[in-house]
């Protein structure tokens, strides 16, 4: 069975800090990830996704993430954090049919 | 163009009611999915349509839970006997077709409240 774990459910950063939001994955096929981004009473987002190809993927809002498959891990980061990137992130598996398997998010705090 | 949408926003029920929400695909689609978002179980996978096959049912929570896509386009969850367990914001989402690495473009929810 495929799952996600995201480490750590609150990360505070300073504006312009590094931004960096983990997770990590099980799955027995090779997987399509995805990170959403969620802002307050809104629905999902794609930041970026990965099927195949090359390992580092940039998304939207300059984000980017980097697929290791033997670590099992595909954490996102920013370079520098912007007070409105404040948001709930969510990392996911695809499974068959593309029902997407999420870990339980990560909220994102950015302090002036 | 237009994105997902749902209805209603918000919907405050009592205990034992049935309700019913909607999901308007965005045009195109063939694939809709349905996902619940609770605090307890963070987010979690229903229900997916692909074009004219039998849905996949495999996330439904219990058969007090049905779905329905009528012309290949829009879609209602219906809720039987609500219980406060099923408090939570369903989202929907489409894509054009269901496979594993097809964005999903999300609409903005139904926060349902059972009394």
């Amino acid at each position: 069975a495929q799952s996600v774990t995201q480490l750590g459910s609150h990360v505070s950063v300073s504006e312009g800090a590094l931004v960096l939001l983990r997770c990590n994955y099980s799955s027995s096929v090779p997987p399509y990830l995805f990170w959403y981004v969620q802002y307050p009473n809104q629905g999902l987002q794609l930041l970026l996704k990965y099927t195949t190809g090359a390992t580092l993927v940039k998304g939207i809002n300059g984000f980017e993430a980097e697929f290791k498959k033997s670590e099992t891990s595909f954490h996102l980061t920013k370079p520098s954090a912007h007070m409105s990137d404040a948001a709930e992130y969510f990392c996911a598996v695809s499974n068959q049919g593309g029902k997407l398997i999420f870990g339980q998010g990560t909220e994102l705090s950015v302090k002036p | 163009g237009a994105g997902v949408s749902q209805s209603p926003s918000n919907k405050v029920t009592e205990k034992g009611k049935d309700v019913e929400l909607r999901c308007d695909p965005i045009s195109g689609h063939t694939a809709l999915y349905w996902y619940r978002q609770s605090l307890g179980q963070g987010l979690e996978f229903l229900i997916y349509f692909q074009g004219n096959s039998a849905p996949d049912k495999s996330g439904l929570p219990s058969d007090r839970f049905s779905a329905e896509r009528t012309g290949g386009s829009v879609s209602t969850l219906t809720i039987q006997r609500t219980q406060q367990e099923d408090s939570a914001v369903y989202l929907c989402a489409s894509s054009l077709l269901a496979n594993s690495y097809n964005e999903q473009f999300f609409g903005p929810g139904t926060r349902l409240t059972v009394l």
